[in-house]
């Protein structure tokens, strides 16, 4: 079975400064993986995704994402961030339509 | 990417009563949407996959007797919560899969369904 893992619920960062988080997955095959955004009270909004190739992607917003697949790792990053930033972030992975999430990380940017 | 919209974004009911919400897409024909439940400061559940011209196939432990969906046309697909009660509280969200790549899901911007 697939499954997610983000293991930090909430990280807090100043404004301006760099941004990891971080997201494991468990699938029996190559995923597909993708990050989400939500704001308070939104729906979903897709930051970038990995399917093949490259192992470094590039997303909306200037964050980007690294696909280990040693580590089973697709960890989110920015190197500054912006009060706009905050939000709760979803990590996903699916292949075949089916996508399983994260328990989200929640960010918080403080002045 | 695709557009995905739901009516209504909020709705407050009594309790015993049933509520439907409507999700549609909005720049393409979509066979496929899919239906989650999220609880607050929690992730997306799947409840179901919504097949238009055909029956919803519902996630093991989602009661489809109780969250009727229906996909009667390729832009619309309604979830019904009937005899609401209070622990239906939730945040409903409906994805369609992407026009070109089945791999990828677009959101609509959810309803905040609240039962007294």
């Amino acid at each position: 079975a697939q499954s997610v893992t983000q293991p930090d619920i909430h990280i807090t960062v100043s404004e301006g400064a760099s941004l990891e988080l971080r997201c494991n997955y468990s699938y029996g095959a190559t995923p597909y993986l993708f990050w989400y955004v939500q704001s308070p009270g939104q729906g979903l909004q897709l930051l970038l995704k990995y399917f093949s190739g490259d192992t470094l992607v590039q997303g909306i917003k200037g964050f980007e994402a690294e696909f280990k697949r040693s580590q089973s790792s697709f960890n989110l990053r920015k190197p500054s961030v912006h009060w706009s930033d905050a939000a709760e972030y979803f990590c996903a992975v699916g292949r075949n339509e089916k996508l399983t999430f994260g328990t989200g990380t929640r960010l918080t940017i403080i002045p | 990417g695709a557009v995905v919209s739901q009516h209504p974004s909020w709705v407050i009911c009594k309790s015993g009563t049933s509520v439907k919400i409507e999700c549609r897409s909005l720049d393409f024909q979509a066979t496929t949407m899919f239906w989650y439940r999220q609880f607050p400061k929690q992730s997306l559940m799947l409840m179901a996959t919504s097949n238009e011209g055909s029956k919803a196939t519902y996630e093991q432990g989602v009661e489809k007797d109780k969250f009727l969906i229906n996909h009667a046309s390729l832009t619309l697909s309604t979830l019904t919560v009937t005899s609401a009660h209070p622990e239906d509280s939730s945040f409903y969200i409906c994805s369609e899969l992407g026009q070109f790549n089945y791999n990828e899901q677009f959101f609509g911007p959810g309803t905040r369904l609240t039962v007294l």
